[in-house]
């Protein structure tokens, strides 16, 4: 069984500063990974994804993430915050069913994200 | 030219009604689903289809079942509604192989539904 998690409700940072929204997973093979966004009354928007090679990978509006095994995280990273980026970020990992017959995407708990002006 | 399209987009109904939402996508993607939200954001898979094929059917209740007339449209239909229903209801579809499940979703605005 998969499980993905996200240990902050919410994050703020002010605008023009570093963000960083973390995410841990756990998976019994190797881990797909991916990073959606929802801003209010909309549905979730694809980010970004690992699947293999580069840890360190680049998505939308200059979102990144970094993928490290040995601590089984995948933060999402941005230089300089936004105002827009304020939203509610997902963390989701790919993994086999409990019943190893099929594959699904497990959503984490979401982290909203407030960025100051 | 929206890519996944949902109808409707509010639905406020007693309970006990039956009800219905409707899902297109013009991707050409295989896959679809459908996904509750609750009102702490929770996201939760109910149902995957393939090709028109059940793939996931999360121990959702049977109250609710999902049609797929084609690979374009993922239907879902909900008998005898309960107050525990009211959730926003998303549709989501992935180019994915079946079993798969290694490619981005592409999610729906949604459907909220207000169960009274």
């Amino acid at each position: 069984a998969q499980s993905v998690a996200q240990p902050e409700d919410q994050v703020n940072v002010a605008e023009g500063n570093p963000l960083t929204v973390k995410c841990t997973y756990s998976v019994s093979g190797n881990p797909y990974l991916f990073w959606y966004v929802q801003y209010p009354n909309r549905g979730l928007q694809f980010l970004l994804k690992y699947i293999t090679g580069d840890n360190l990978v680049k998505g939308s509006y200059g979102f990144e993430a970094e993928f490290n095994k040995s601590q089984t995280s995948f933060h999402l990273k941005k230089p300089s915050a936004l105002v827009s980026d304020s939203a509610l970020y997902f963390c989701a990992v790919r993994d086999w069913s409990d019943s190893g017959g099929y594959q699904k995407v497990t959503f984490g708990i979401g982290t909203k994200l407030q960025v100051i002006p | 030219d929206t890519a996944v399209s949902q109808t409707p987009k509010y639905l406020v109904t007693q309970m006990g009604n039956d009800k219905s939402i409707k899902c297109e996508q013009n991707l050409g993607h295989d896959t679809m689903y459908w996904y509750k939200q609750d009102s702490k954001k929770f996201l939760k898979i109910m149902f995957s289809y393939n090709n028109k094929e059940l793939i996931i059917n999360e121990t959702v209740p049977n109250r609710f079942s999902p049609k797929s007339p084609d690979k374009a449209h993922l239907n879902l239909h909900i008998n005898s509604l309960e107050l525990g229903d009211s959730a926003v209801y998303f549709c989501a579809s992935s180019q994915d192989q079946g079993w798969e499940a290694y490619n981005e979703q592409f999610f729906g605005p949604g459907t909220r539904l207000t169960v009274l």
